[in-house]
């Protein structure tokens, strides 16, 4: 079955600080991944995603994702923290079938934290 | 960019009643879309697939005579919560993906709709 997993409920970094936000896949071929960020009471926003190429993705508010296929981890990075970033964070997955229609399989969620 | 407009945001409503939930793709055609609903630890459980001019799809679990699902046109899927109960409440997300561009595109979302049911 295809799944993916952030094993961490909550993340929390000082401002400033470099932050990362775990992600591992169970997918079967190469997947397409994503980043998604959720504010309070509102619904997802992309932030970036890996289909081929570069295994280092860069996305919207200087975060960036590292592909690494023999871990099947896609970790989202940024390098300096900033308070809002505080957020929640959901990777996902989306089977590679080429149909627009394919559903994406989202992770847990990941609420990051950034401190003054 | 490519919005997607989901309305209500806010509806309480009293047991037993109906509730609908628009979902719009406001400058682009989507043959699909998707509605999620999110429990408050986070989780978004995809509930079903909208697809236009046919039957929706619905994951495991999910009732269809309880969550009708109507996507009669190319920019407009909506949901109604039929009869609806206390532990329906819950925030409701809408997305979607432009069908004339990348397959490989990321979905556009809603802003959610919180259904409180009294």
């Amino acid at each position: 079955a295809q799944s993916v997993a952030q094993p961490e409920d909550q993340v929390n970094v000082a401002e400033g600080n470099p932050l990362t936000v775990k992600c591992t896949y169970s997918v079967s071929g190469n997947p397409y991944l994503f980043w998604y960020v959720q504010y309070p009471n509102r619904g997802l926003q992309f932030l970036l995603k890996y289909i081929t190429g570069d295994n280092l993705v860069k996305g919207s508010y200087g975060f960036e994702a590292e592909f690494n296929k023999s871990q099947t981890s896609f970790h989202l990075k940024k390098p300096s923290a900033l308070v809002s970033d505080s957020a929640l964070y959901f990777c996902a997955v989306r089977p590679p079938s080429g149909s627009s229609a394919s559903k994406i399989i989202f992770g847990s969620g990941t609420r990051l934290s950034i401190r003054p | 960019g490519a919005v997607v407009s989901q309305h209500p945001s806010r509806v309480i409503c009293k047991s037993g009643t109906s509730v609908k939930i628009e979902c719009r793709s406001l400058d682009f055609q989507a043959t699909t879309m998707f509605w999620y609903r999110q429990f408050p630890k986070k989780s978004l459980m995809l509930m079903a697939t909208s697809n236009e001019g046919s039957k929706a799809t619905y994951e495991q679990g999910v009732e269809k005579d309880k969550f009708l699902i109507n996507h009669a046109s190319l920019t407009l899927s909506t949901l109604t919560v039929t009869s609806a109960h206390p532990e329906d409440s819950s925030f409701y997300i809408c997305s979607a993906r432009d069908s004339s561009g990348n397959p490989n595109s990321p979905l556009h979302f809603g802003n959610g709709t919180r259904l409180t049911v009294t």
